[in-house]
């Protein structure tokens, strides 16, 4: 199963900033948080990664709540291109290796 | 940098035929990649592990003998659905693992398997 749980939709206005919540609440403390989104027909897109420090890149900014059990990913000017479903993952031990599981998502449609 | 190629794009094939699907990784070397497969409308599920040199790791439920997984090179992993039959027609995605720094997958850009 998947460990982490998003709203499954949300809208934006075009050139508002989108927040996109994830609740982690049994992440362990050497774990990342992961994000990537899916434009419709495409594999998944990678935007940002972080363990417990804020991070930003050029295209979100991330913030993760001190006690690692919440994540807000950050599109500052969100735009029409922007509308797809997002993506936040914690790794799960496989056999060998840790893989992803995905969950179901957040929906976001930006609107004109 | 870390980009994941897939070919074919689109294959359409009758049923009872194998169709190959071939995962790249561009610009690093993965010893580890995954595949995964998506319905319309649902979410991406993971079906193997893919490691270099070794055995691929079938998630439960994944029938390993109709879905070979084959990774002879630290750039290249193929799929091939053996075969096939309408119900396995899907999105089949790939991922690379890049090691450097945080262990991040990248994922190809899908391959779309339609089974007459």
């Amino acid at each position: 199963d998947a460990k982490t749980t998003q709203p499954p939709s949300m809208d934006c206005a075009e050139g508002r900033a989108a927040n996109l919540p994830c609740n982690h609440s049994t992440i362990s403390g050497n774990e990342y948080v992961y994000w990537y989104r899916q434009i419709h027909s495409q594999g998944p897109q990678y935007i940002i990664h972080g363990l417990k420090n804020n991070e930003t890149n050029e295209m979100a900014s991330l913030i993760i709540t001190e006690d690692r059990k919440s994540s807000t990913l950050i599109l500052p000017h969100a735009t029409l291109r922007d509308t797809a479903v997002y993506y936040c993952i914690v790794r799960v031990a496989g056999s060998g290796t840790y893989k992803y599981i995905f969950g179901t998502g957040t929906r976001l449609k930006v609107l004109a | 940098g870390a980009v994941v190629s897939q070919h074919p794009s689109r294959v359409i094939c009758k049923s009872g035929t194998s169709v190959k699907i071939e995962c790249r990784s561009l610009d690093f070397q993965a010893t580890t990649m995954f595949w995964y497969r998506q319905f319309p409308k649902q979410s991406l599920m993971l079906m193997a592990t893919s490691n270099e040199g070794s055995k691929a790791t079938y998630e439960q439920g994944v029938e390993k003998d109709k879905f070979l997984i084959n990774h002879a090179s630290l750039t290249l992993s193929t799929l091939t659905v053996t075969s096939a039959h309408p119900e396995d027609s899907s999105f089949y995605i790939c991922s690379a693992l890049h090691r450097e720094g945080t262990d991040t997958q990248y994922f190809g850009p899908g391959t779309r398997l339609t089974v007459l």
